[in-house]
């Protein structure tokens, strides 16, 4: 059974911090990466994707992925409370053509103003 | 280019009633998953399907539910014989390749009264 592991939470943090979001994940061969925010009763939305090692930057987000630990994580800069949200880690499977996508049980994160 | 559709938004179904949940792909996406959430918690895989053909059911309980993505129309999740524990909020993910994100439609909220 692959996994995908998130620190609970919940994580609270002051309007203008950094947020610092973790994700582990059991399965080695896995090559895509993916953060979903989920607002309370709503869909989750795609935030960033990353597929190689090293960090990717779009705005005030950075993904962080190191394949050898087998960790993803998701800094937020200069925290809004409209980031307010459930966070989603998200692994692709890497067996064969099974394009199946693994999430984590999500992060609460609560930006106070 | 619309997004992922998924109807109804919104089904009351009695116990013992069947519920039928409608997704239809983003235009040129060969590939739908359908996954469950329970409240506060996180999403769970169901099925994944690709045009006619079911890739990966692992996530689907063995009795009562089924799915079906057709060479015509849209992906149905069916699922017969409601009961109280089928509560749940129902959301459709299409992709068009590996390396791509999934896209969520808005869920379909089953309520079984």
């Amino acid at each position: 059974q692959k996994e995908v592991e998130q620190n609970s939470g919940p994580l609270s943090v002051p309007e203008g911090a950094i947020a610092s979001l973790n994700c582990t994940y059991s399965d080695r061969g896995s090559q895509s990466f993916f953060w979903y925010r989920q607002y309370s009763g709503k869909s989750p939305e795609l935030i960033m994707s990353i597929y190689s090692n090293g960090d990717k930057e779009d705005g005030r987000f950075t993904a962080q992925l190191n394949k050898a630990s087998q960790y993803v994580s998701l800094l937020i800069r200069d925290s809004q409370p409209s980031d307010s949200a459930t966070y989603l880690c998200a692994v692709m499977d890497s067996g064969g053509s099974n394009y199946k996508l693994t999430f984590g049980k999500g992060t609460l994160l609560t930006v106070n103003p | 280019n619309a997004g992922v559709m998924q109807n109804p938004r919104h089904l009351v179904r009695r116990r013992g009633q069947e519920a039928r949940l409608r997704c239809s792909p983003m235009k040129g996406h060969s590939h739908v998953y359908w996954y469950r959430q329970l409240p506060e918690e996180g999403l769970k895989f169901m099925v994944y399907l690709q045009k006619e053909n079911i890739i990966d059911e692992s996530g689907m309980p063995k009795e009562r539910f089924s799915a079906e993505f057709p060479k015509e129309g849209p992906s149905i999740l069916r699922i017969q014989q409601v009961v109280r524990g089928d509560s749940a909020a129902y959301f459709c993910a299409s992709l068009s390749d590996y390396n791509s994100p999934l896209h969520f439609g808005n869920g379909t909220r089953l309520t079984v009264t």
